[in-house]
């Protein structure tokens, strides 16, 4: 089946910095990336619909100044939290359509488990 | 709109028993019905899907669901569970193919 990687899994961070989430397509083309935010025990909550080459559609509530998505191919989406505080502490998931397909099927990430201290 | 419910957030299972986890969903339209399983620290696997055809569908690991379209259904059903199916379940509906909306989660735990 189609797999989706993310880089890093754990990433711990200083608050105040940037950090730097990447999603790749390994073995297809995704023209839509979705990302995700999941907290502890609970179901993931959609922050944004990226397509390639435009800018991302942010879901409401969330800041897109402060969570950065680009997809830049239709193999990469990079989701940046910028100025990270610990209340963005997070799992993050970023997930794929196999692009030319309509099986209807989402593909995710191992996702990348955020600490900001 | 459409909205998915799972109504028990966690169900604990003795090992070889069977185990059901629901799940309803409610739309205005028809809609791609998924369940997706999730074990710690990690991202989520699809385990099967109801694209359209036969309202009975059977996935990995063992794992079946049942379509019903008069009761807004999509249960996910094992007729004997193991350790290694100890996990987060979650039930997800599209309406396009391209929106996807997950229900809360079931934390399903197998007792030896």
């Amino acid at each position: 089946g189609a797999v989706v990687s993310q880089h890093p899994s754990r990433v711990i961070c200083k608050s105040g910095t940037s950090v730097k989430i990447e999603c790749r397509s390994l073995d297809f083309q995704a023209t839509t990336m979705f990302w995700y935010r999941q907290f502890p025990k609970q179901s993931l909550m959609l922050m944004a619909t990226s397509n390639e080459g435009s800018k991302a559609t942010y879901e409401q509530g969330v800041e897109k100044d402060k969570f950065l998505i680009n997809h830049a191919s239709l193999t990469l989406s990079t989701l940046t939290v910028t100025s990270a505080h610990p209340e963005d502490s997070s799992f993050y998931i970023c997930s794929a359509i196999l692009a030319g397909t309509n099986t209807g099927e989402l593909f995710f990430g191992e996702g990348s488990r955020l600490t900001v201290l | 709109a459409q909205s998915v419910t799972q109504l028990d957030s966690q169900v604990p299972v003795f090992e070889e028993a069977p185990v059901e986890l629901r799940c309803n969903y409610s739309s205005s339209v028809s809609v791609y019905l998924f369940w997706y399983v999730q074990y710690p620290n990690q991202g989520l696997q699809l385990l099967l899907k109801y694209l359209s055809g036969s309202t009975l569908v059977k996935g990995i690991n063992g794992f079946e669901a049942e379509f019903n379209k008069s009761q807004t259904s999509f249960h996910l059903r094992k007729p004997s569970v193991h350790i290694s199916d100890t996990a987060e379940y979650f039930c997800a509906v599209s309406p396009t193919g391209n929106q996807f909306y997950f229900g809360t989660g079931t934390s399903l735990t197998v007792i030896p």
